[in-house]
């Protein structure tokens, strides 16, 4: 079946570093893929997405590019900040079931100043 | 624009019990799925609600049911309560039934089952 797997955490950088979360997914066709973040305590943000293969999303200076060819969706950031310690979420929608978002299990970043 | 709403924000419930949690969606949405998040995991899809119907469903037993109403905000019941129902339930809304539709979701209900 269709699922997503990321790097585990949790990842700990210094403010101004540079940031990979790794994701890879297995699906059947051409699925839409999302990465959500979580703040403490609070629900799941759409932090960027996108729809097709070379296609790259990007939202707050995070970006991550649809890689079809190695089932890749690495989110960067060139310069993270405090502010954004939360959990990552990779995820994918599949083609004939659109409502159905199938999400990794998250890594969890703390940027330390 | 309001976003999408969910009641209420925390739940202690006894094993065997019954819950009900509601979500209202964004503005202008009439699809709603719901996402059980278990601690340290990632959300799990329980099923999907468009036109009053269940539409998709995931990997749950028949403990849990839902319903939409036609002002489109839906309902997740879930009955016989067990110790690893304790979770974040999330509720997600988006719109039509059309193909790369993106779901937004609300805060969730932190349930807690003892």
């Amino acid at each position: 079946g269709n699922s997503v797997t990321q790097m585990e955490g949790p990842v700990t950088l210094s403010e101004e570093a540079f940031l990979t979360i790794n994701c890879t997914y297995t699906a059947t066709g051409y699925p839409s893929l999302f990465w959500y973040v979580q703040y403490p305590g609070e629900g799941l943000q759409l932090l960027l997405k996108a729809t097709k293969a070379d296609d790259k999303g990007s939202n707050k200076g995070f970006e991550a590019t649809y890689r079809k060819e190695t089932t890749s969706f690495h989110l960067e950031k060139g310069s993270v900040q405090v502010s954004d310690s939360a959990v990552y979420f990779c995820a994918l929608s599949e083609r004939t079931s659109y409502d159905k978002v199938i999400f990794g299990p998250g890594t969890s970043l703390s940027v330390i100043p | 624009d309001a976003g999408v709403t969910q009641s209420p924000t925390h739940l202690i419930k006894t094993r065997g019990q019954q819950v009900t949690l509601r979500c209202s969606p964004k503005s202008g949405h009439d699809t709603v799925s719901w996402y059980q998040q278990a601690l340290g995991q990632g959300p799990q899809f329980i099923f999907q609600y468009y036109e009053e119907e269940e539409r998709q469903r995931g990997n749950f037993p028949d403990r849990f049911s839902g319903h939409q109403f036609p002002n489109y905000s839906s309902e997740l019941n879930v009955n016989a309560l067990l110790l690893g129902d304790s979770a974040l339930y999330l509720c997600a809304s988006s719109l039509g039934q059309g193909r790369r539709k993106t779901q937004y979701f609300g805060p969730g209900t932190r349930l807690t089952v003892t």
